[in-house]
């Protein structure tokens, strides 16, 4: 069974740093593009950006270039979301997600999903 | 980038009665067109891909249907579970763009 776990709720000021995971089990996971999607509260979904963990091939959306970084580590079937200096309108539920083709296409729909990771900035 | 636009952005529909989404691409997509549902406190789900296959489990009453820029998500008999938000996603040409969604509510 294809699963993708992420790591706990997190509560952070303003300016920290922050990283998140996602780990992938039941599947060839360097085979798999990897997303991380945005949905902020009470708002709709927003595709961050993406890695191929075979290579850590990453291309991110221009609203989020320069913003975060997408990192893999294949070894233990990890991606990774981090931040350098947290802002509070960063406050939002982070899933990953992913694409489906089992190749090096981007062109595929989203096949599985993350439970999520709430991640809440406030000073 | 290609924009999905979803309507309406709220639909309210009485239990057993058919809901019908839509979603409209600013360009062609062909039929590379995806729905997702999510409920409330839960992570997005696959119902459909390729503008009209259910994916693995989903009820028969799903059904997805269009091609080129114009989509249908239909919902024959609605079941409490069913209310819900709705997301459609083009995979045509990257950045595979979501749509805003579509609010299913009870009437």
């Amino acid at each position: 069974e294809v699963q993708l776990v992420q790591s706990g709720a997190e509560v952070k000021k303003p300016g920290e740093s922050l990283k998140i995971s996602c780990r992938g089990s039941g599947y060839s996971f360097t085979k798999y593009w990897i997303a991380w999607v945005r949905q902020m509260p009470g708002k709709g979904l927003e595709w961050m950006g993406i890695i191929y963990p075979g290579d850590s091939d990453t291309r991110y959306s221009p609203s989020f270039q320069g913003q975060v970084t997408i990192t893999a580590d294949k070894s233990i079937n990890t991606a990774y979301l981090q931040w350098g200096g947290l802002k509070t309108s960063d406050t939002a539920m982070y899933y990953c997600a992913r694409l489906g083709s089992g190749s090096y296409s981007l062109l595929y729909y989203f096949d599985s999903w993350g439970q999520g990771t709430l991640v809440t900035v406030s000073s | 980038e290609i924009v999905m636009t979803q309507s309406p952005a709220t639909l309210s529909v009485s239990p057993g009665e058919r809901a019908t989404l839509s979603c409209r691409a600013s360009q062609s997509v062909t039929n590379y067109l995806a729905w997702y549902q999510q409920k409330p406190g839960q992570a997005p789900r696959l119902l459909i891909y390729d503008a009209s296959n259910r994916a693995t489990g989903i009820p028969a009453r799903f059904s997805g249907s269009g091609s080129g820029t114009d989509f249908t998500l239909t919902i024959s008999s609605l079941q409490s579970e069913d209310f819900a938000l709705y997301y459609c996603q083009h995979y045509n040409k990257w950045p595979n763009t979501f749509g805003q969604g579509t609010k299913l509510e009870i009437k």
